[in-house]
């Protein structure tokens, strides 16, 4: 298709698992942002990424999350040792443009750590 | 202070109502703003940017009021298919952080 693909659609993992979420963002978008959203709230960010460039990372709640795009295209969210409060939707977005105008967003991951 | 604020809702209106949200923000240098619509357990969709002079998209006008730091969004003749929960976003341009407000939820009842 022709829009953001995340993958996988749900997760459940056990406590203290290591989690890999996936990103395809869409053919050419420059930018590209991870979110994450906790159930009645808001999405909050997480990273930003131009092209291959990680230029900000500091809605990272803690150094058991890491992001890459190592090509410039697809995104990975890698969470280790995953913990109950981790428990959310993470959702990517794209944008063709450098930042945020008229970003395009995933459906998002529904992540459930048991 | 969050950065963005949003009255949660809900609001429950009938089929044809008007019906407005106020989004506050923080940060008086903001330059880009935004409103998002997200249906119930789906990704949040751009609705309109919102621009200095104010700007209307058929049933719905946005307007930006710089001095009280806020933005609103009015919804004429409410559809059951607006029943959603409207997003406010910012961008404080002092970074790509985009701030999401908690979201706003409207219900149309027919």
């Amino acid at each position: 298709g022709a829009g953001v693909s995340q993958s996988p659609r749900y997760k459940v993992a056990k406590r203290g698992q290591d989690v890999a979420l996936r990103c395809d963002p869409i053919s050419g978008h420059v930018s590209l942002f991870w979110y994450q959203q906790a159930l009645g709230q808001g999405p909050e960010f997480l990273t930003y990424f131009q092209n291959e460039a990680q230029l900000d990372k500091s809605g990272l709640p803690s150094d058991r999350f890491f992001a890459e795009r190592p090509e410039g295209s697809v995104s990975t969210l890698k969470i280790q040792r995953t913990q109950q409060e981790d428990s959310a939707v993470y959702l990517c977005a794209s944008s063709p443009i450098q930042g945020h105008a008229e970003a395009f967003f995933g459906q998002g991951t529904r992540l459930t750590v048991v | 202070r969050k950065e963005v604020e949003q009255d949660p809702g809900p609001f429950n209106v009938p089929e044809g109502a008007t019906v407005a949200f106020n989004c506050t923000y923080s940060n008086s240098a903001s330059q880009s703003f935004f409103w998002y619509r997200q249906d119930c357990r789906k990704e949040p969709k751009l609705l309109m940017s919102v621009y200095s002079s104010g700007n209307e998209d058929g049933r719905f006008t946005a307007q930006l009021n710089r001095a009280s730091q806020y933005i609103s969004l009015l919804i004429r003749d409410s559809k059951l298919s607006d029943s959603a929960t409207y997003l406010c976003v910012v961008n404080p341009n002092t970074g790509n952080q985009f701030y999401f407000g908690t979201g706003t939820s409207l219900t149309v009842i027919p």
